[in-house]
């Protein structure tokens, strides 16, 4: 079946624009992550959705971060003002269900901010 | 913060040779994950050992888990070219009642053929 799907795959954006990434999970996950990785580094937990419950918002790094996910599927990450420290690759992953259950990742989004 | 951590940070081996590579966490778990990621992009999950379990294995990858010293090891055995990449563990923290995961920094394997 379909994988983990992000769009898009690459973006470039100037300083203190609005960006939103998408992310389409697995049909039937109810967890979906979002993540971020900067060169060379290791994953950095932003949010995390289960279901209906509301989402766990406490790795967003600043109040720029937001994050919706639409009828328990689509989920949207964005990004408000961006700033150069924002560059980074942002990984969204799903899950049957949270904790104890392997995470299924997207290939990622390489955000550039120039 | 990070909960997990790797070491080495980078390992070069030849092919044909085993690679170990070490995992230590801070807080209680339910379950700790092993991941491979190649070129910097999606996270491939390769194996996952629950806390009342002490060794798994999964065709080349052995990992072990010693819960009282809070660490792991993921073990390749017969390394290809192929294995080269970059291996993440990951665990549930504050045994799993957070819901989300937290990744090492991760070990680079360089395997030469």
């Amino acid at each position: 079946g379909a994988g983990v799907s992000q769009s898009p795959s690459n973006k470039v954006t100037e300083k203190g624009k609005d960006v939103e990434l998408r992310c389409d999970p697995i049909s039937g996950h109810t967890a979906l992550y979002w993540y971020r990785q900067s060169l060379g580094q290791g994953l950095e937990f932003l949010i995390y959705f289960q279901g209906n419950s509301a989402p766990d918002k406490s790795g967003l790094p600043s109040d720029r971060f937001s994050a919706e996910r639409t009828g328990g599927s689509v989920s949207t990450l964005t990004i408000q003002r961006t700033q150069q420290e924002d560059s980074a690759v942002y990984l969204c992953a799903s899950s049957f269900s949270s904790s104890g259950y392997e995470q299924y990742f997207g290939p990622g989004t390489r955000l550039t901010v120039t | 913060s990070q909960q997990g951590e790797e070491d080495p940070q980078a390992l070069s081996i030849q092919e044909g040779e085993n690679a170990t590579m070490n995992c230590s966490y801070k807080t209680s778990i339910n379950n700790l994950q092993w991941y491979r990621q190649n070129s910097g992009r999606g996270l491939v999950h390769l194996i996952l050992i629950r806390s009342n379990e002490r060794e798994k294995h999964s065709g080349r990858l052995r990992v072990t888990l010693d819960t009282s010293k809070k660490s792991s090891s993921l073990l390749i055995t017969a390394s290809r070219a192929a294995d080269t990449a970059s291996y993440f563990c990951a665990t549930d923290p504050n045994g799993g009642s957070q819901g989300n995961l937290i990744f090492g920094k991760g070990t680079k394997l360089s395997v030469k053929p």
